[in-house]
């Protein structure tokens, strides 16, 4: 049984490009969250959703940044125009109602040159 | 609101050595409590966790109880390895780890030297 996957495990980007972060949940998991880790630092609550919908996304930067949770395909982590203070670890993790524990996903390095 | 607090690191130790990382927290409510390990160039896994007050978690010679009057859930190990180092994190739910996700302290950076 696949845990939760994320690609890329690194992105390197450019100041102003954009930058799609993705994750697959584990099977048969309809929750889905997504942390922040900036360098020593912990992790960072940034959004959750549910299937086509976000739930809290108090956790989120209101400009630039933005979440999706399709029907059909992963959850996908979009931060337009990217910025420096954007280099950070992204990891998203997955649950399901019975258990409510949270399964993390390896993590996406984006750097900002 | 919440919050989750622990001893800054590194904390470097002999193999065989006897390890505490304090954690304390601030929560509105009774919330659940967690301890992750992060190795490295990994994601975080479950480590143990604890429900409610007195309960002790453990795992892999790892344990913590929580402690209500105290609000604290200190990781401790009777004999580390150098395999055990890692970033551990605290964390806290007050759903118990799924609705609300979690709250996590800054991590504790662990080395074990041989």
């Amino acid at each position: 049984n696949a845990g939760v996957m994320q690609n890329p495990r690194h992105l390197v980007r450019r100041r102003g490009q954009e930058a799609r972060l993705r994750c697959s949940p584990m099977k048969g998991h309809s929750h889905v969250y997504w942390y922040r880790q900036l360098p020593e630092e912990g992790l960072k609550f940034m959004v959750y959703l549910q299937k086509e919908n976000i739930i809290d996304e108090s956790g989120m930067p209101k400009e630039r940044f933005s979440a999706e949770f399709p029907k059909e395909g992963p959850s996908i982590l979009r931060i337009q125009q990217v910025v420096r203070g954007d280099s950070a670890a992204y990891f998203c993790a997955s649950s399901d109602l019975d258990s409510g524990e949270l399964f993390f996903g390896e993590g996406s390095r984006l750097t900002v040159l | 609101g919440n919050s989750v607090t622990q001893m800054e690191g590194p904390v470097t130790l002999s193999e065989e050595a006897f390890l505490t990382i304090n954690c304390t927290y601030t929560a509105t409510g009774y919330p659940s409590l967690f301890w992750y390990v992060q190795y490295p160039g990994e994601g975080l896994q479950l480590l143990l966790k604890a429900t409610k007050a007195d309960d002790k978690g453990s795992n892999k010679g790892f344990e913590a109880t929580y402690r209500k009057e105290t609000t604290s859930f200190h990781l401790e190990k009777g004999s580390v390895q150098v395999s055990d180092s890692a970033v551990y994190f605290c964390a806290l739910s007050e759903s118990g780890g799924g609705a609300d996700g979690l709250t996590f302290g800054k991590g504790t950076h662990l080395i074990i030297q041989p």
